[in-house]
């Protein structure tokens, strides 16, 4: 089946730091990707999407600057969060738009924690 | 826009016990619907789809059924285990693609 991956899985940084997070199809070409932060025990919420080869449409009220999103390939997209501080703090999960249209495929996560 | 609502949790069961999360949306269209899974730590994992009216999605025992006339995807299982206890998430994507809307999710856990 479609396999998406995340690295890091977790990661500790100072306030003040930037974190960069990679998502990857592993065995399909994925077009747009999908962003999402999550809290404990809420549900997710869209940051932004991202679409190979264009810039990220993002979602009200998340900034832009501070949350960069790269798409160069169709297997990879990387989110930076640029200056990080502690309230930036939560699970970020990716997803990928599969083979068929109307399915995602997300990653397994990543634990930020910024001290 | 599209909504989707589900049932509140947390929900505790007994193992072999029978299950059912509920699940509404509202959308425009015909959306699919979803039903993914997250175990603790983890990302979320497909479960079972449907991708129009009257479509039973199946998978590792659970099932839902698309009704369209009651606007509902209710998530069923006959007996649940003890592995079964996670995160469940109702989710649709509207017929233009796009992002997709999910509900607050429903923390199922099963005691032996």
């Amino acid at each position: 089946g479609a396999v998406v991956s995340q690295h890091p899985s977790w990661v500790i940084c100072k306030s003040g730091t930037s974190v960069k997070i990679e998502c990857r199809s592993l065995d399909f070409q994925a077009t747009t990707m999908f962003w999402y932060r999550q809290f404990p025990k809420q549900s997710l919420m869209l940051m932004a999407t991202s679409n190979e080869g264009s810039k990220a449409t993002y979602e009200q009220g998340v900034e832009k600057d501070k949350f960069l999103i790269n798409h160069a390939s169709l297997t990879l997209s990387t989110l930076t969060v640029t200056s990080a501080h502690p309230e930036d703090s939560s699970f970020y999960i990716c997803s990928a738009q599969g083979p068929e249209a109307d399915t995602q495929y997300f990653g397994p996560g990543t634990r930020l924690t910024v001290l | 826009g599209n909504s989707v609502t589900q049932m509140e949790g947390p929900v505790t069961l007994s193992e072999e016990a029978f299950l059912t999360i509920n699940c509404t949306y509202t959308a425009t269209g015909y959306p699919s619907l979803f039903w993914y899974v997250q175990y603790p730590g983890e990302g979320l994992q497909l479960l079972l789809k449907a991708t129009k009216a009257d479509d039973k999605g199946s998978n590792k025992g659970f099932e839902a059924t698309y009704r369209k006339e009651t606007t509902s995807f209710h998530l069923e299982k006959g007996s649940v285990q003890v592995s079964d206890s996670a995160v469940y998430f109702c989710a649709l994507k509207g017929t233009n693609a796009g992002k997709s809307t999910f509900g607050d999710g429903t923390t199922l856990t099963v005691k032996p």
